[in-house]
């Protein structure tokens, strides 16, 4: 249906070493979003991403949209204690729908 | 701005009881929803209202109601409140189909029914 599946669920990195969650649809996606949520906190808006192929930088971190809009990407680069919690995707349209999300945890 | 305001931050029920919750954003937003987030589950739409006077449902609507009378409010109610329900609420707004399409959220409501 309107599902949009996430994975991993959990990701355990070691400070330094970098992230990567992905987000896949059985449908073509008007448009993309992702969202980060920190413990105990509540989601924030992080990107956009409408174009086939698009790839948007924010400073270490990437977003990709496929070629045939039915999957996305978030990749962090050198992750820090700071990138920990739980980043979503949500497929755009008149409501939006999210992902199961993937909880990022860093050791220092 | 206060952008988007829920309350209460907690509450307890007891099973078959009612209440609603309240939320309201000044930002002039079109686009409303409510989410509920279970551990393992992310946060699924319960309904969402397109402006004033429109609502429709989203992934798991029953047991819920809504209106949408003004742009500013839009307040859920529990009907018949069951231990199913107890779960964080979030209230989310955006612009429509103008800007980023960025969703603003509420800081939440943390339900515990007993």
């Amino acid at each position: 249906g309107q599902q949009v599946m996430q994975i991993p669920q959990y990701q355990h990195v070691q400070e330094g070493e970098d992230f990567t969650t992905y987000c896949n649809s059985s449908t073509t996606l008007s448009n993309i979003q992702w969202y980060k949520q920190r413990p105990g906190g509540h989601p924030v808006f992080l990107i956009q991403l409408v174009k086939s192929g698009e790839v948007k930088k924010q400073k270490r971190l990437t977003f990709q949209f496929g070629e045939a809009k039915k999957n996305s990407s978030l990749h962090i680069t050198a992750t820090q204690t700071t990138d920990v919690g739980t980043y979503f995707c949500a497929r755009g349209g008149g409501k939006l729908i999210f992902g199961q999300g993937t909880e990022l945890s860093v050791k220092p | 701005n206060a952008g988007v305001t829920q309350t209460p931050k907690f509450q307890v029920l007891k099973t078959g009881q009612s209440m609603t919750l309240q939320c309201a954003q000044d930002m002039n937003h079109e686009y409303m929803s409510w989410y509920r987030q279970d551990p393992g589950m992310g946060l699924r739409l319960i309904h969402y209202s397109v402006g004033a006077g429109i609502t429709d449902q989203g992934e798991v609507p029953n047991g819920y109601n809504v209106s949408r009378s003004t742009t500013e409010d839009f307040p859920l109610r529990l009907l018949s409140a069951a231990p199913s329900q107890t779960s964080v609420y979030f209230c989310a707004s955006r612009p429509g189909t103008s800007g980023s399409g960025e969703q603003f959220f509420g800081p939440g409501t943390r339900l515990t029914v007993l």
